[in-house]
C-alpha cells in the first residue's frame, strides 16, 4: 500500500530556510488521482495545511503562509518537497506529508518535528 | 481562532454515545463544501474516519458515523470503548481568502 515518509534537518536557525521532502512508496506520485499536501502541527495544537502540489505540477498554498513556501516535486525520485522561508520560532512545529484526494487526506506521513532555534 | 469550531473536550463512559460538533459558516461548510474527520491518537499522525460528511474508508468501524447539515457538521461515535480516546479534528475547505483548507481546533475524547 501506499507510504508516505518524511526527512529533512529537526533543527532550523531563525531566518533560514527549512526543507523537507517526503519520499512516497507503492504509488506513483504522478497519478493524476490524488494531490501531495503539506500540513503542520504546532507542540500541542491543532492542524494547519500548508499546501499541496498536483501532478501537473500546480501548486496551492495557504494564504497566509504563501509568501514563504514553495512545493515541488520530482517524479524520478517519487518524491515532493517543502521549502519554508525566513522561518522563527513560530514555524516549530511537526511537520505531516499528506496524500489528499476531494479536499480530504487519506494517507498520512508519520511527521517529522522541526525546532527553530539558534 | 480556527475557521471551523469543535469544541475542546467531551467525554464518555465505555458503551455510550458521544458526539462532537464542527461549526462553520457560509464560506466553508454553509456553502456546500465537504467535511472531512480525522483521529489523532497520542504521538501519531492523523487518521482519516469520515470523508465527504459521512463516509468511511475501509477499515474504520461503523461505530462512527458523521453527518452535516447547514452550517455545521457532527461526528458521532457509539458503544464507546478505551482505544477511542484521542483527538478528533473537522476539515474544509473555505472560499474566502483565496481559499484554502482549513481544518477545526480539534477535541480531545476522554473515555471515562
Amino acid at each position: 500500500q501506499v507510504q508516505l515518509q518524511e526527512s529533512g534537518p529537526g533543527l532550523v536557525k531563525p531566518s533560514q530556510t527549512l526543507s523537507l521532502t517526503c519520499t512516497v512508496s507503492g504509488g506513483s506520485i504522478s497519478s493524476g488521482d490524488y494531490y501531495w499536501s503539506w500540513i503542520r502541527q504546532h507542540p500541542g495544537k491543532g492542524l494547519e495545511w500548508i499546501g499541496y502540489i498536483y501532478y501537473s505540477g500546480s501548486t496551492y498554498y495557504n494564504p497566509s503562509l504563501k509568501s514563504r513556501v514553495t512545493i515541488s516535486a520530482d517524479t524520478s525520485k517519487n518524491q515532493f518537497s517543502l521549502k519554508l522561508s525566513s522561518v522563527t520560532a513560530a514555524d516549530t512545529a511537526v511537520y505531516y506529508c499528506a496524500r489528499g484526494k476531494d479536499d480530504d487526506f487519506d494517507i498520512w506521513g508519520q511527521g517529522t518535528m522541526v525546532t527553530v532555534s539558534s | 481562532q480556527s475557521v471551523l469550531t469543535q469544541p475542546p473536550s467531551v467525554s464518555g463512559a465505555p458503551g455510550q454515545r458521544v458526539t462532537i460538533s464542527c461549526t462553520g459558516s457560509s464560506s466553508n461548510i454553509g456553502a456546500g463544501y465537504d467535511v472531512h474527520w480525522y483521529q489523532q491518537l497520542p504521538g501519531t499522525a492523523p487518521k482519516l474516519l469520515i470523508f465527504s460528511n459521512i463516509n468511511r474508508p475501509s477499515g474504520v468501524p461503523d461505530r462512527f458515523s458523521g453527518s452535516k447539515s447547514g452550517t455545521s457538521a457532527s461526528l458521532a461515535i457509539t458503544g464507546l470503548q478505551a482505544e477511542d480516546e484521542a483527538d478528533y479534528y473537522c476539515q474544509s475547505y473555505d472560499s474566502s481568502l483565496s481559499g484554502s483548507l482549513v481544518f477545526g481546533g480539534g477535541t480531545k475524547l476522554t473515555v471515562l
